[in-house]
């Protein structure tokens, strides 16, 4: 099945700033990619996603990339905010294949964004 | 989106006992999920609730502890069995929005559940 690794595990940036975090995937079938965003307490978030017929989208400040011959995606997100402070999870699926909506998460990524 | 409910919200428990979590939905949705969120981990699929047929399951998760119910397309239940201290974790459903081809899930607020 589908495997997810997600660098780094913490992250921690200057107010100002911009961050990467990086996935790579091991199921080359996998055609979906999205991000989500957790606060502490809350529900993840959707806040960006990429399919695999493209190679990058944007969304104000984040943006999200992709290489299907390396297998992996990378969320930019610029000019960091401290609301930006939360976990930060990437995922993958087949979409449209026998996995239906089966999303494999990475092990997230702690942002801390320092006023 | 649709508006994604679950009841109850975070519950304790005492071993051997069971709880039913239910996740209701505003909208007709096809693909309804259940996931488990332990502390401090990430998302790991417990089983997709199929309206009209069978839970799948993934690789470690059985039936006989995570009954699931999918009476309509609004509405499935989970059930974690003669629970252990190890089921203390958060559990969402999500809902795949319809019209979409690519698999856009959307999450329920959770249940955290403590089992002493």
């Amino acid at each position: 099945g589908e495997n997810v690794e997600q660098h780094p595990s913490t992250l921690s940036v200057q107010e100002g700033d911009s961050a990467v975090i990086k996935c790579t995937y091991s199921d080359s079938a996998s055609n979906y990619f999205p991000w989500y965003k957790q606060e502490l307490g809350k529900r993840p978030q959707l806040i960006i996603d990429i399919r695999s017929n493209v190679g990058e989208k944007k969304d104000q400040r984040i943006a999200v990339t992709l290489n299907k011959t390396a297998k992996h995606f990378s969320l930019h997100i610029t000019e960091t905010q401290p609301e930006d402070s939360a976990v930060y999870f990437c995922a993958a699926s087949n979409a449209g294949g026998t996995s239906y909506g089966k999303l494999t998460f990475g092990q997230g990524t702690i942002l801390t964004v320092h006023p | 989106s649709a508006v994604i409910s679950q009841k109850p919200s975070r519950d304790i428990c005492q071993r051997g006992t069971s709880l039913t979590i239910q996740c209701q939905v505003d909208s007709q949705v096809t693909m309804m999920f259940w996931y488990r969120q332990q502390p401090g981990q990430s998302l790991t699929l417990i089983a997709t609730a199929n309206q009209g047929s069978e839970a799948t399951y993934e690789s470690g998760f059985v039936i006989d502890k995570f009954p699931i119910s999918r009476p309509n397309l609004t509405f499935s239940t989970l059930t974690v069995s003669n629970m252990s201290p190890e089921d203390s974790s958060i559990y969402l459903c999500s809902v795949e929005s319809q019209g979409s081809s690519y698999n856009e899930q959307f999450f329920g607020p959770g249940t955290r559940l403590t089992v002493l």
